[in-house]
C-alpha cells in the first residue's frame, strides 16, 4: 500500500479503552493545527484540526488538545476500536500556508 | 471525500529515466499540494500551487518540477530519477487558504532503480 512508517512509535491500546496520542510541534508561531489519519494504502484523513487561540476542541468521539507553553499537541480518542487503528499524524501551519507535518504515531487496537 | 486522483499510482523506473506524476482533482480547489512520505520524515512539501501557472517550492523541491496548466490538474516530474527520490508521492488540495483542511489523494509509490 501507500503508507510509510515501519519506524513509527506505536501506542497500543485495547478496544474500548481511550487512546491519547500525542505530538510535539516546532514553530511558537504557528496558528493552525490539523491532526490526520492514514490508513494503509490511503492517502491522509482530516480527523479534527484547532487554532492557537483555543485550547481544546472537540468532535465525534475525539478531542484535541493545544498546550502553546510547551507546543504540544494531543488527539484523545474516546471508546477506540479496531476501525481506529492506523498512523496519526499532526500537522503545523503559520496562516494556513504550507503545513508541516509530524512523523506520525501508529495506534494498534487490540480485541 | 474530495474527488482526488493520482496516477500513476505505483511505478518502477531507473535511475536517469524521467517521470511525470498526475494529480487530478474535481472540486474546484485552487491549492494544490505535492508532498512526499518517508519512514522517519513524515510529509514533506515539494512544491505548491496557488493557481493556474501560479507554483511556489516548498521544503524539497530540488530535481522536482512541477506544472498547473488547468485548475484540475497539478503535475509532478522528476526530471531525471535518482534513487533518493524512491518515496511515496501524495497530492492535496484546498479550497483557500487559512484554517482549510487538505484533501489527500491516495498517493503513488515510485521505486528508482
Amino acid at each position: 500500500g501507500e503508507s510509510v512508517g515501519l519506524h513509527l512509535p506505536t501506542l497500543s491500546v485495547q478496544e474500548g479503552d481511550n487512546s491519547i496520542i500525542n505530538c510535539a510541534y516546532s514553530n511558537s508561531a504557528s496558528d493552525y493545527f490539523i491532526w490526520y489519519k492514514q490508513e494503509s494504502g490511503k492517502g491522509p484523513q482530516f480527523i479534527i484540526d484547532i487554532r492557537s487561540n483555543m485550547d481544546k476542541r472537540q468532535g465525534q468521539r475525539v478531542t484535541v488538545l493545544l498546550n502553546k507553553t510547551v507546543k504540544h499537541l494531543s488527539l484523545q480518542i474516546a471508546a477506540t476500536q479496531p476501525g481506529d487503528s492506523a498512523v496519526y499524524f499532526c500537522a503545523e501551519s503559520l496562516y494556513g500556508q504550507n503545513f508541516v507535518f509530524g512523523p506520525g504515531t501508529r495506534l494498534s487496537v487490540l480485541p | 471525500d474530495a474527488g482526488i486522483t493520482q496516477s500513476p499510482r505505483h511505478k518502477v523506473t531507473e535511475t536517469g529515466t524521467p517521470v511525470t506524476l498526475r494529480c487530478h482533482q474535481t472540486e474546484n480547489h485552487r491549492y494544490m499540494y505535492w508532498y512526499r512520505q518517508d519512514p522517519g520524515h513524515g510529509l514533506r512539501l515539494i512544491h505548491y500551487s496557488y493557481g493556474v501557472k501560479d507554483t511556489d517550492k516548498g521544503e524539497v523541491s530540488d530535481g522536482y518540477s512541477v506544472s498547473r496548466s488547468k485548475t484540475e490538474d497539478f503535475l509532478l516530474t522528476l526530471e531525471s530519477a535518482t534513487s533518493s527520490q524512491t518515496s511515496v508521492y501524495f497530492c492535496a488540495s484546498v479550497q483557500g487558504q487559512g484554517a482549510d483542511e487538505q484533501f489527500f489523494g491516495p498517493g503513488t509509490r515510485l521505486t528508482v532503480l
